[in-house]
């Protein structure tokens, strides 16, 4: 099984302050990552697909790279309505998620 | 629009059984995979389960190999989850969620409400 590390486990942000989120896997994924939104109550949402691709409709300020087994989710300029929960998942092999980011405005 | 609507969740004691459904619209349903994936109350999302489109190929987590059996209906626009031997640590909210192609490796891009399923005595 393919383990995700992800850290923080937990941040507390200002608005307009720029967020960065890691992922690292137990072994190389290639490019094989997603990154998923999670508010309150919700389900998940797909932000990012296979590392750095975008997605219609989700905002520009998020943004993803990495390769192998390191990977960055970026959210520019914090904006209230991003506290939420961030969850990366490969798909390289069975599917495994990591354990999640929280992010709290401050 | 794509719609996911999750549903047969509920209390059941340990040994039990269970079955949920998700009714799909909105798209091509028989062109993408499926898969189910949960969430223990206040803990991460855990993939469980997943299916083709054309319902010949599954796929399923370690931790419910043996117990749970994916299905589709493609005639009715539904994927099930049939839920055996449940055990206290498959409490969760389980969502649906459609795979961005047919191949079930692929990210997941919409999801449903979810549904909870309860297991204790």
């Amino acid at each position: 099984e393919i383990v995700l590390t992800q850290s923080p486990d937990f941040q507390s942000v200002t608005p307009k302050e720029k967020v960065t989120i890691t992922c690292r896997a137990s072994q190389s994924i290639g490019t094989g990552l997603h990154w998923y939104q999670q508010k309150p109550d919700q389900s998940p949402k797909l932000l990012i697909k296979y590392a750095s691709q975008s997605i219609s409709g989700v905002p520009s300020r998020f943004s993803g790279s990495g390769s192998g087994t390191d990977f960055t989710l970026t959210i520019n300029s914090l904006e209230a309505e991003d506290a939420a929960a961030y969850y990366c998942h490969q798909s390289y092999s069975s599917p495994t998620f990591g354990g999640g980011t929280k992010v709290e405005i401050k | 629009e794509v719609q996911l609507l999750d549903s047969g969740g509920g209390l059941v004691q340990p040994g039990g059984s269970l079955r949920l459904s998700c009714a799909a619209s909105g798209f091509t349903f028989n062109t993408y995979a499926m898969s189910w994936v949960r969430q223990a109350p206040g803990k991460g999302l855990e993939w469980v389960s997943a299916i083709s489109g054309s319902g010949g190929a599954t796929y399923y987590a370690d931790s419910v190999k043996g117990r749970f059996t994916i299905s589709r209906d493609n005639s009715k626009n539904t994927v099930y989850l049939k839920m055996n031997s449940l055990r206290a640590e498959d409490t969760a909210i389980y969502y649906c969620a459609k795979v961005t192609s047919g191949w079930y490796l692929d990210p997941l891009d919409h999801w449903g409400q979810g549904t909870l399923v309860t297991v204790s005595s």
